[in-house]
C-alpha cells in the first residue's frame, strides 16, 4: 500500500521569506502524480502544485515550486516569498496512474506566516 | 466553476442516531469519495464510488456505508453514530481520466455526543 508522510506537523515563516515543507511517500509503482493541496481556515481544498512522476522537471507554479526526487521518493513544496495569505495546512498527496483514482494524504503541515 | 456541496457545514448528533451526510456535485463526475479527516492524522479515504451504484471500501470503512443512486448525489451514512466518529468529513468528485482534477466540498464538522 501507498503511504506518505509528513514529518513537519508545524512550520512558521517570516512574511517575505522562503519555507520548504517535506514530504516522501513510498510505492512500488513507477508512473504516479503526487499534489500539494492547501487547506485555509475556509476548509476548501486548494490545489497548489501537480507534478508527475514519469517528468523529470520540477513543476512551478508562481512562488511554489517543488524539488522531486524519484529516486529518494521525496516531494517538497518550496513557498517563496511568502505571504499572509499563505498560511494554511498543507497536505502532500499521491495518487497512481493507472487503476483506481483515490488520493493518499500525508497528515499534513501547519504553515504560519510570521508578519 | 465545479461545485462540490455538502448539506451541512456543522451538525451535531447523539450516539446511536443514523447519521446521513450528503454531497453532491454538479459537473457529471464519474468518482466521488468520502473522507475522514482528523488531526494529526490528515484525511483518510472512507469510501469511494466510480459510477452509479458502484461503491469501494477505502481505508478505514468501518461503521459506515454509502449510497449512491443517481451520478450527482454520493451520500455516506453512519447506521449507528458513535462518539470517535466526532470529525470533519470531506467529500471530493472527479472526471475519470488523467487529467481531470479533483474538487472538494467545504467539509462537514460532525460532533456525536
Amino acid at each position: 500500500a501507498q503511504t506518505v508522510t509528513q514529518s513537519q506537523p508545524e512550520m512558521s515563516v517570516q512574511e517575505a521569506e522562503t519555507v520548504t515543507l517535506s514530504c516522501t511517500y513510498d510505492t512500488s509503482e513507477s508512473d504516479y502524480y503526487l499534489f500539494w493541496y492547501k487547506q485555509p481556515p475556509s476548509r476548501q481544498m486548494i490545489l497548489v502544485i501537480r507534478q508527475e512522476a514519469y517528468k523529470q522537471q520540477n513543476a512551478t507554479e508562481n512562488r511554489f515550486s517543488v524539488n522531486f526526487q524519484k529516486a529518494a521518493k521525496s516531494f517538497s513544496l518550496k513557498i517563496s516569498d511568502s505571504q499572509l495569505g499563505d498560511a494554511a495546512m498543507y497536505f502532500c498527496a499521491y495518487r497512481r496512474n493507472f487503476g483506481n483514482e483515490k488520493l493518499t494524504f500525508g497528515t499534513g503541515t501547519r504553515l504560519t506566516i510570521i508578519p | 466553476d465545479v461545485k462540490v456541496t455538502q448539506s451541512s457545514r456543522y451538525l451535531v448528533k447523539r450516539t446511536g442516531e443514523k447519521v446521513f451526510l450528503e454531497c453532491v456535485q454538479d459537473m457529471d463526475h464519474e468518482n466521488m469519495f468520502w473522507y475522514r479527516q482528523d488531526p494529526g492524522l490528515g484525511l483518510r479515504l472512507i469510501y469511494f464510488s466510480y459510477d452509479v451504484k458502484m461503491k469501494e471500501k477505502g481505508d478505514i470503512p468501518e461503521g459506515y456505508s454509502v449510497s449512491r443512486e443517481k451520478k450527482e448525489r454520493f451520500s455516506l451514512i453512519l447506521e449507528s453514530a458513535s462518539t470517535n466518529q466526532t470529525s470533519m468529513y470531506l467529500c471530493a468528485s472527479k472526471w475519470q481520466g488523467q487529467n481531470g482534477g479533483y474538487t472538494f466540498g467545504s467539509g462537514t464538522r460532525l460532533t456525536v455526543v
